[in-house]
């Protein structure tokens, strides 16, 4: 069974730009969550996405936002970027019992 | 609010031995869900292991086990038989359970890193 796949591995801009990630689940799952892992911060929540409705939002800005697609799939847009936006970002999708899985993220740097 | 408390930045274990990794929770909702998962330098998040907050026994999957003290709001990760391939990063996280028994987000402690000496 495959497991989340994220897109891309790395991903480099420059501030004031525009970044997408995406994010696919593993088949069946139909919740997708995406995480901010900044140094020295920890993993905080994003977005929680399911059967294509925002479920859920961290204490992040309007300039993160996201979709989930027909298939379940997910993309994480974020405007404006800003050096702090510099980070980790995973991706998760769950079982019915919760249990998340992770993709192997998106590093994003911005210069 | 939930929260997530992990006191120990580093430890350090002899290999083949066991260790004990903290976490306490806090949290007013009578059902939840409290995880573990591993992240190597990599940087992929790897699920370990889960204890819902109605489960009688403590879980346990392979060398891992869940020491699940309700009353403490404690849910320590104990590894037995240490390997070097254990050394890493590990986070404790919380969920909250709704009635159907799916959970929403995690809220994740800061995390142990964990030396795994030869």
């Amino acid at each position: 069974e495959a497991g989340v796949t994220q897109s891309p591995t790395h991903l480099i801009k420059t501030r004031g730009q525009q970044a997408t990630l995406r994010c696919s689940p593993i088949s069946g799952h139909t919740s997708v969550y995406w995480y901010q892992q900044a140094l020295g911060l920890g993993l905080q929540f994003l977005l929680w996405y399911d059967e294509g409705e925002e479920r859920n939002r961290g204490n992040f800005p309007p300039r993160f936002s996201g979709r989930q697609f027909p298939n379940y799939s997910s993309e994480l847009n974020v405007n404006a970027l800003e050096l702090e936006d510099s980070a980790l970002y995973l991706c998760a999708s769950s079982t019915n019992r919760g249990e998340q899985y992770f993709g192997p993220g998106t590093r994003l740097t911005v210069t | 609010a939930q929260k997530i408390t992990q006191t120990q930045p580093g430890m350090f274990v002899q290999e083949k031995e066991a260790v004990t990794l903290d976490c306490t929770y806090d949290t007013s909702d009578p059902s939840y869900g409290l995880f573990w998962y591993k992240q190597p330098s990599s940087g992929e998040m790897i699920f370990l292991i889960y204890q819902g907050s109605y489960d009688q026994q403590n879980a346990t999957e392979g060398r891992y086990s869940l020491n699940f003290q309700k009353a403490r709001k404690s849910a320590n990760l104990v590894i037995s038989a240490s390997q070097l391939g254990d050394s890493a990063m590990y986070f404790c996280a919380m969920s909250y359970m709704n009635y159907g028994g799916s959970q929403g987000n995690l809220i994740f402690g800061k995390g142990t890193k964990l030396s795994v000496k030869p």
